[in-house]
């Protein structure tokens, strides 16, 4: 099994800051890695996949980096509306298998 | 633009069986996709539990595997989750899902399944 660990736990922010999250897997999964957004008492929403690529009508402030086991979802600017739960997510071994990472929370400072 | 929703009940006595139904709306389970299940245990993280296709191939995570069953049933565009022998470990928010090429692209609401006596 694929683990990823996501760091850190909690990120405490300014709007208008610079935010950098981490994912890494405990094994290579190339460039097979999404991550979700997720606020309170609502599902997850997938943002960026293969490793880098926005979804249609994702900010620009969004960006994601890295291959292999090391990956990065960059906010470059926060705005009020992306605080909440960011989780990263291996697809690599799919079928049969997809993880998640524990998650890291991003609130305001 | 599909939609699911999940639905049955929110309280399991300990021991008893899981069940849920997602109904999909907007699009046919017919397609190419598969039907995902995900859970989340309050304040926590996500746990991917398994997935369905409309002809009935499933996986399902390791952890879970020995007490999961997914289905699907066409008749009703719907499928559904069973997880037996439950415990208070298996208290919930439990998403329906529609997944493309293993990205989980469409979420139900949730639905929360408090296991208790």
């Amino acid at each position: 099994e694929i683990v990823l660990t996501q760091s850190p736990a909690t990120l405490s922010v300014s709007p208008g800051e610079r935010v950098t999250l981490s994912c890494r897997a405990s094994q290579s999964v190339y460039s097979n890695l999404a991550w979700y957004q997720q606020k309170p008492g609502q599902p997850p929403r997938l943002i960026i996949y293969g490793a880098s690529t926005r979804l249609t009508g994702i900010p620009a402030r969004f960006s994601g980096s890295g291959s292999g086991t090391e990956f990065t979802l960059t906010i470059s600017s926060l705005q009020s509306e992306d605080f909440g739960v960011y989780y990263c997510q291996q697809y690599h071994n799919w079928p049969p298998e997809k993880t998640f990472g524990q998650g890291t929370k991003v609130e305001i400072k | 633009q599909v939609q699911l929703q999940e639905s049955g009940p929110g309280l399991v006595k300990p021991s008893g069986t899981l069940s849920l139904t997602c109904g999909v709306s907007g699009g046919s389970i017919t397609s190419s996709a598969w039907w995902s299940w995900v859970r989340q245990p309050p304040g926590k993280g996500l746990e991917w539990i398994g997935e369905v296709t409309h002809s009935g191939s499933t996986n399902y995570n390791p952890s879970l595997k020995s007490r999961v069953n997914i289905s699907v049933d066409k008749t009703k565009n719907q499928f559904s989750l069973k997880l037996n022998s439950v415990a208070a470990a298996d208290t919930a928010i439990y998403y329906c899902a529609r997944d493309d090429g293993g990205l989980v692209l469409h979420w139900g609401q949730g639905t929360l399944v408090t296991v208790s006596s």
